[in-house]
């Protein structure tokens, strides 16, 4: 079955600062994907970054990087120089070649201080 | 490129009565998903549809069913409503099937609350 944690249900961060969401999963499919949402108030969920479990590389997309410890089975999101806007609900989420189901977090809250 | 669209946005029922959320994936996008977020749940998956199949069908019970038309269109729909099915239904299309590539691009959610 597969699982996805996090633990920091809210974390606060200083406007300019970087700032590291966790998330571990646990799977026993050999391959899958790794993919982190942020949803704004609004309720609309946006995509953010993709990790792929073979990618040995860790994925960067603009301000974010993913920080992909596959030993660890963590995958931990790094915003860097935060702003106001980036306040929101963050979730990490896993897919398997298996199907099209994706699998959340619980989320974590992140609030952006001025 | 339209996104993902969800009708109604919000919406308010009765115990007992009955819903139908309606969801238009982005075009050529033939994978339907829908969850169901609470706050205290987090999202929970529902169901997924693929060529007006279902494919795979999440923990929930019998009042919860969906369908995909030959378009992609889906609807969901809850029966005989009850005070904890008051969340926000999220719709998800995507365009690869059966990958570990490619996200799911999600509606703006229809809000239910059961009064």
């Amino acid at each position: 079955a597969q699982k996805i944690t996090q633990t920091q249900p809210g974390m606060f961060v200083q406007e300019k600062e970087a700032v590291t969401l966790d998330c571990t999963y646990d799977t026993s499919d050999p391959s899958y994907g790794l993919f982190w949402y942020k949803q704004p108030s609004s309720g609309e969920m946006i995509f953010l970054i993709y990790q792929g479990s073979y990618d040995q590389q860790n994925a960067t997309e603009g301000r974010y990087s993913l920080n992909f410890q596959k030993a660890r089975k963590s995958a931990n999101l790094v915003i860097s120089a935060s702003q106001l806007g980036d306040s929101a609900m963050y979730f990490c989420a896993m897919r398997s070649n298996t199907g099209n189901q994706f699998y959340f977090g619980t989320g974590t809250s992140l609030t952006v201080i001025p | 490129k339209a996104g993902v669209t969800q009708t109604p946005r919000y919406l308010i029922k009765t115990r007992g009565q009955q819903v139908t959320l309606s969801c238009s994936p982005i075009s050529g996008h033939r994978s339907v998903s829908w969850y169901q977020q609470t706050p205290g749940q987090g999202l929970q998956f529902l169901f997924e549809y693929f060529s007006e199949t279902q494919r795979n069908k999440g923990n929930f019970p019998g009042r919860f069913s969906g369908r995909q038309f030959s378009n992609s269109r889906s609807e969901m729909n809850v029966s005989t409503l009850e005070l904890g099915d008051s969340a926000l239904y999220l719709c998800a299309s995507t365009a690869r099937d059966r990958t570990i590539t490619g996200e799911l691009f999600f509606g703006e959610g229809s809000r239910l609350t059961v009064l």
